[in-house]
């Protein structure tokens, strides 16, 4: 299967600044790769798939990049409901997996 | 606006079986692939097993091949997951996830909030 390595592990920033997350693909995914956020008890939701597509509502400082096996998440300005942590997910090859996410937290 | 609701979760011990359920409403049920994923308390995500719109293409992953079935009934807008011989490593929030594609394993846009699965003699 597929390994999504992400990191870093955990990114403390302040609010206004730009957050940069990657994600590495154990072996090309094309553009099959999504990225979610998910706060404290609370669902995933859905910010990007095919590798830069935003997902209904999502606000325009979220965007995605990247092909083949390498991938980047960023967010332009944080805002304080960005604090959370983030997923990366392929489904270029069964089975879909997850990374290991990237814990944003406020500096 | 797309609703999932996860039910049947709850306390089990090892080796006896639970089935949960996810009700689906506000969008075409029988157009989209559907597929559980897990998290363990503290941990990440775990995709679990996933079907598509009409059952014809069904996968799980590894860790739970053999254990657990999924199906999906599109006349009542729902989706299931028959889970046996559970271990204590299954302990978990389990979410129903929506496809957007009608076979393709994500991108999920829509989760439910979950049901938890706790394993425990």
């Amino acid at each position: 299967e597929i390994v999504l390595t992400q990191s870093p592990a955990t990114l403390s920033l302040s609010p206004g600044e730009r957050a940069t997350l990657s994600c590495r693909a154990s072996q090309s995914v094309s553009n099959y790769l999504a990225w979610y956020q998910q706060k404290p008890g609370q669902a995933p939701r859905l910010l990007i798939y095919d590798a830069s597509n935003r997902a209904t509502g999502i606000p325009a400082r979220f965007s995605g990049s990247g092909s083949g096996t390498d991938f980047t998440l960023s967010i332009s300005s944080l805002e304080p409901e960005d604090f959370a942590f983030y997923y990366c997910q392929q489904r270029g090859t069964w089975p879909p997996t997850f990374g290991q996410g990237t814990r944003l937290e406020i500096k | 606006e797309g609703q999932l609701v996860e039910s049947g979760g709850g306390l089990v011990q090892p080796g006896r079986s639970l089935r949960l359920s996810c009700e689906a409403s506000g969008f075409t049920f029988d157009d989209y692939a559907m597929h559980w994923v897990r998290q363990a308390p503290g941990k990440g995500l775990e995709w679990v097993s996933g079907i598509s719109w009409n059952s014809g293409k069904i996968d799980y992953a590894d860790s739970v091949k053999g254990r657990f079935t999924i199906s999906r009934d599109n006349a009542k807008n729902s989706l299931y997951l028959q889970m046996n011989s559970l271990k204590a490593e299954d302990t978990a929030l389990y979410y129903c996830a929506k496809s957007r594609g009608l076979i393709a394993p994500g991108p999920f846009d829509y989760w439910g909030q979950g049901t938890l699965v706790s394993v425990s003699s």
